[in-house]
């Protein structure tokens, strides 16, 4: 099973500041990475696919980077409804899985 | 616009089978995609349970392999979970969500349903 590693656990950003949160993987999973944003009470988000593709929908300010085992979320200027939690999940190989998540909060 | 629905039982016994089913608006579930349930218990992570592609052949996590079946309905458009012997740990949010696949591959879980709460207690 491949491990997905995020970091941090919680982020403590201000608006208008750069977050970057790290997923890392256990073993070379290419490019086949997503990630998806929650908040409370909602359903997650498709947010980013194959490591760095922005889904429909998603501002700009959103960025993805990185493959084989080491990739990177961006988001360039928080804005007041990016407060949330985000998950990466790996789609390289059964059983599929996800990252433990990183929440960012208000600093 | 595709949407999905969860439907199901807010409280299970322990012991007893859960059963959900997903109604898909919108979008055949015959078309060439993945369909599959995650869960979240309260205050934790997300779990992927299982994907069945369109054409019925499934995929589950080794976690409760044994205990689940994923199947389709297109007469209905929609597909179901099944998960047996549950215990308190199975009490979760669970979502059904389209998985995307091309050229023998799966890729990102694209649309996801509101996501239904159950609860495993006597």
């Amino acid at each position: 099973e491949i491990v997905l590693t995020q970091s941090p656990a919680t982020l403590s950003v201000s608006p208008g500041e750069r977050a970057t949160l790290s997923c890392r993987a256990s073993q070379s999973i290419s490019s086949y990475l997503a990630w998806y944003q929650q908040k409370p009470g909602q359903a997650p988000r498709l947010l980013m696919c194959d490591a760095s593709t922005r889904a429909t929908g998603i501002p700009a300010r959103f960025s993805g980077s990185g493959s084989g085992t080491e990739f990177t979320l961006t988001i360039s200027s928080l804005q007041s409804e990016d407060f949330a939690l985000y998950y990466c999940q790996q789609h390289n190989d059964w059983p599929l899985t996800f990252g433990g998540g990183t929440k960012v909060e208000i600093k | 616009q595709v949407q999905l629905q969860e439907s199901g039982p807010g409280l299970v016994k322990p012991s007893e089978t859960l059963s959900l089913t997903c109604h898909v608006a919108g979008y055949s579930i015959s078309s060439s995609c993945f369909w599959a349930w995650i869960r979240q218990p309260p205050e934790k992570g997300l779990e992927w349970i299982g994907s069945v592609s369109h054409t019925g052949s499934a995929y589950y996590n080794p976690s409760v392999k044994s205990r689940s079946t994923i199947s389709l309905d297109t007469s209905k458009n929609q597909f179901s979970l099944i998960l047996s012997s549950v215990t308190a740990a199975d009490t979760a949010d669970y979502y059904c969500v389209r998985q995307k696949y091309s050229s023998g591959r799966v890729f990102e879980f694209d649309i996801w349903g509101q996501g239904t709460m159950v609860t495993v207690s006597p």
